[in-house]
């Protein structure tokens, strides 16, 4: 099955700074990449995704980029803020299962 | 639109009492329907999923039970809760057939006590 490793468990920037979070996956099938965004108490909230056939993707502050080849993508939080603390989860699916694999999560602390 | 339903919001229930916890979806039929838990500080563990009525699958072998009686709808269950069943309680759901991220519902909060 899916193995998805992510990394880092928590990091920390000042306000303006930007953030990257890395995500390694282990099944070559899979071909699709969301990212979720989770505020504390909160539901997890999907923020942007992106499909194997697409390197990267953007949107406003958020991009995710995607290098199938070393099975890796990327999510890029640039010009942080206070409200962009929060947990980010990665997640990979496989198009012959019914689950995403999700990793284990990044605490993103943005500092004024 | 689609939308989904998760109650109760909060839930503080006694060692060896019963639960159950109900999620329905509108909208999309058909969907694939997720049980997820989350301890406090956290990843995501898969419970039970569930792609079509009376079919569920189960991650984690464990005293939760899962039932999906209507095709939008999608109850989580216990006998007997132990301490350790505490944590967030997440339903999400996906179209069924389609290459889509989850939609979460707003999520119990369950206390063991």
């Amino acid at each position: 099955g899916e193995n998805v490793e992510q990394h880092p468990s928590t990091l920390s920037v000042q306000e303006g700074d930007s953030a990257v979070i890395k995500c390694t996956y282990s099944d070559s099938a899979s071909n699709y990449f969301p990212w979720y965004k989770q505020e504390l108490g909160k539901r997890p909230q999907l923020i942007i995704d992106i499909r194997s056939n697409v390197g990267e993707k953007k949107d406003q502050r958020i991009a995710v980029t995607l290098n199938k080849t070393a099975k890796h993508f990327s999510l890029h939080i640039t010009e942080t803020q206070p409200e962009d603390s929060a947990v980010y989860f990665c997640a990979a699916k496989d198009p012959g299962y019914s689950t995403l694999t999700f990793g284990k999560g990044t605490m993103l602390l943005v500092s004024p | 639109s689609q939308t989904i339903h998760q109650w109760p919001a909060t839930l503080v229930q006694p060692v060896g009492s019963p639960l159950s916890l109900e999620c329905t979806v509108e909208g999309t039929s058909n969907p694939n329907l997720y049980w997820y838990r989350q301890a406090a500080g956290r990843g995501l563990q898969l419970l039970f999923y569930s792609v079509g009525i009376g079919q569920i699958s189960s991650e984690v072998p464990q005293n939760l039970s899962a039932s999906r009686p209507q095709d939008r709808q999608f109850i989580l269950s216990s006998k007997k809760l132990l301490l350790s069943d505490s944590g967030f309680y997440l339903c999400a759901y996906n179209p069924l057939s389609a290459n889509y991220g989850y939609t979460f519902g707003s999520g119990t909060r369950l206390t063991v006590v």
